[in-house]
C-alpha cells in the first residue's frame, strides 16, 4: 500500500491564481482530512470528510473548497490564492475517527 | 469549541534524561488524545494515543497520562536518545466529531548527546 499520497510536493502561485491539491489514499479509509501547518505552528483543520459525498468545515475553511466523490480521493481547491495561504498542507486519512495517517505534504508559496 | 494548550514550546535535555510535555484541553467531551512526532520536513507520525476510559498507557520508552478531572494529559519520554529530537504535537478529539483533531502548538524537543 502506498498509504496517503499528495501532489504536488511544492508549488508557487501568484496572488489570485487557483489550484487543486490532490490527495489519494489506498487504505479504503472512510475518514479524510485536510490540515495546514504554518511555520513553527501546529496543524489547523481546514475540511474533513466522513465518507464519500460528505464533507464538513474545520477550524479554518475560508478560501478553500473540497469534494469527496470517491472513497480514495479528497482534493482541496484554492480559488483565489492569497499570501496568507502560504503554508504546508497535509492530507490525512483514518479507518475510524481516531488514528490518522498523514500524507507527505504539499508546500505552497503564494507570491 | 475545543482548545488545546501545549507546554513547553521548547525543551532541551541531555541524552538519557527524561522529557515531559504537557497539554490541557477545554472541552470535557473530548475522549481521544493522540501524540504525534514530526521530524524536520517530514509528515506527523502517531507515536501513542490514549482514550478517556484509560488513565495511563505505555509503549516502551514512551508513556501518556490523562487526568480527565483536570483536563490535562502528558507525554513522558524516558532514557531520551538523539533520535527523539523532533517537534511533538498533542491533540484532542471528541465523540461524534468525525475525528476532528484540535492540535496543540507543538514542543520542539532537543536531545543533546
Amino acid at each position: 500500500n502506498a498509504g496517503v499520497t499528495q501532489t504536488p510536493k511544492f508549488r508557487i502561485l501568484k496572488i489570485g491564481q487557483s489550484m487543486t491539491l490532490q490527495c489519494t489514499q489506498d487504505m479504503n479509509h472512510n475518514y479524510m482530512y485536510w490540515y495546514r501547518q504554518d511555520p513553527g505552528m501546529g496543524l489547523k483543520l481546514i475540511y474533513y470528510s466522513v465518507g464519500a459525498g460528505i464533507t464538513d468545515k474545520g477550524e479554518v475553511p475560508n478560501g478553500y473548497n473540497v469534494s469527496r466523490s470517491t472513497t480514495e480521493d479528497f482534493p482541496l481547491r484554492l480559488e483565489l490564492a492569497a499570501p496568507s495561504q502560504t503554508s504546508v498542507y497535509f492530507c490525512a486519512s483514518s479507518y475510524s475517527p481516531e488514528t490518522q495517517y498523514f500524507g507527505p505534504g504539499t508546500r505552497l508559496l503564494v507570491l | 469549541g475545543e482548545n488545546v494548550e501545549q507546554h513547553p514550546s521548547t525543551l532541551s535535555v541531555q541524552e538519557g534524561d527524561s522529557a515531559v510535555i504537557k497539554c490541557t484541553y477545554s472541552d470535557s467531551a473530548s475522549n481521544y488524545f493522540p501524540w504525534y512526532k514530526q521530524e524536520l520536513g517530514k509528515r506527523p507520525q502517531l507515536i501513542i494515543d490514549i482514550r478517556s476510559n484509560v488513565g495511563e498507557k505505555k509503549d516502551q520508552r514512551i508513556a501518556v497520562t490523562l487526568n480527565k478531572t483536570a483536563k490535562h494529559f502528558s507525554l513522558h519520554i524516558t532514557e531520551t536518545q538523539p533520535e527523539d529530537s523532533a517537534v511533538y504535537f498533542c491533540a484532542a478529539s471528541g465523540a461524534n466529531q468525525g475525528g476532528k483533531l484540535i492540535f496543540g502548538q507543538g514542543t520542539e524537543l532537543s536531545v543533546k548527546p
